[in-house]
């Protein structure tokens, strides 16, 4: 069975430095999401992705907060300069059409020191 | 925004007793809720949804409850098993463009054997 993938499993960084997450999400969705959740918090919603444009991003995802699709197969989070707030694990999701069930990765920790 | 309220935060029960878990939400526009399971170490996985126009959906021990004028809908399972373990979400969603998922807080299930 497809499912979405994502790298690496675990990023740790120095405050201040870039970090570029990345996904794989299944081959025929359309629709791509990124979530991430802090440690003992609730799952929150970054950014949705469709047709190589945002369709809608939450109050989390601020100037630097970037996504790209730069081939037919990945779905990438980039963090400009990393606070120590961003550490989390981020989730990677995928969807085939905007309803319905999204399929999660199985998540990057990221943790900033 | 929607906001998602979940409970109980963690819930034992013996094998083979049921286990209940609740959520209520705030947002009347919303018409989507999955439930997603997470085992520890893996990618969250849907497990039962359920769309505003249906009351109850059951899948084998898996059920799921929606009271819309309440707003609040449960995900019950019964003769838990020990594999029944792990942390359960719930959201919602109002399934327009931009798709966005808002969660509960996850609820951690352990099946006693």
């Amino acid at each position: 069975e497809p499912e979405v993938t994502q790298t690496p499993s675990h990023q740790v960084t120095q405050m201040g430095q870039e970090v570029i997450l990345r996904c794989v999400p299944i081959s025929n969705h359309l629709y791509f999401y990124w979530y991430r959740q802090i440690l003992g918090q609730k799952v929150e919603f970054l950014v949705s992705f469709y047709n190589n444009e945002i369709s809608e991003k939450s109050e989390i995802f601020d100037d630097q907060f970037s996504v790209e699709r730069p081939d037919g197969s990945n779905f990438t989070l980039k963090i400009r300069s990393t606070k120590l707030e961003d550490s989390a694990m981020y989730f990677c999701a995928s969807s085939i059409g905007e309803m319905g069930e999204q399929f999660f990765g199985p998540g990057t920790r990221l943790t900033v020191l | 925004g929607e906001n998602v309220e979940q409970h109980p935060s963690t819930l034992s029960v013996q094998e083979g007793d049921s286990a209940v878990i609740k959520c209520t939400y705030s947002d009347s526009a919303s018409n989507y809720f999955p439930w997603y399971k997470q085992e520890l170490g893996k990618r969250p996985q849907l497990i039962i949804d359920i769309r505003s126009n249906v009351g109850e959906k059951k899948d084998q021990r898996i059920a799921v409850t929606l009271n819309k004028t309440a707003k609040h809908f449960s995900l019950h399972i019964t003769e838990t098993q020990p594999e029944d373990s792990a942390v359960y979400f719930c959201a919602a969603s109002d399934q327009r463009a931009g798709n966005q998922f808002y969660f509960g807080t996850g609820t951690s299930l352990t099946v006693i054997p």
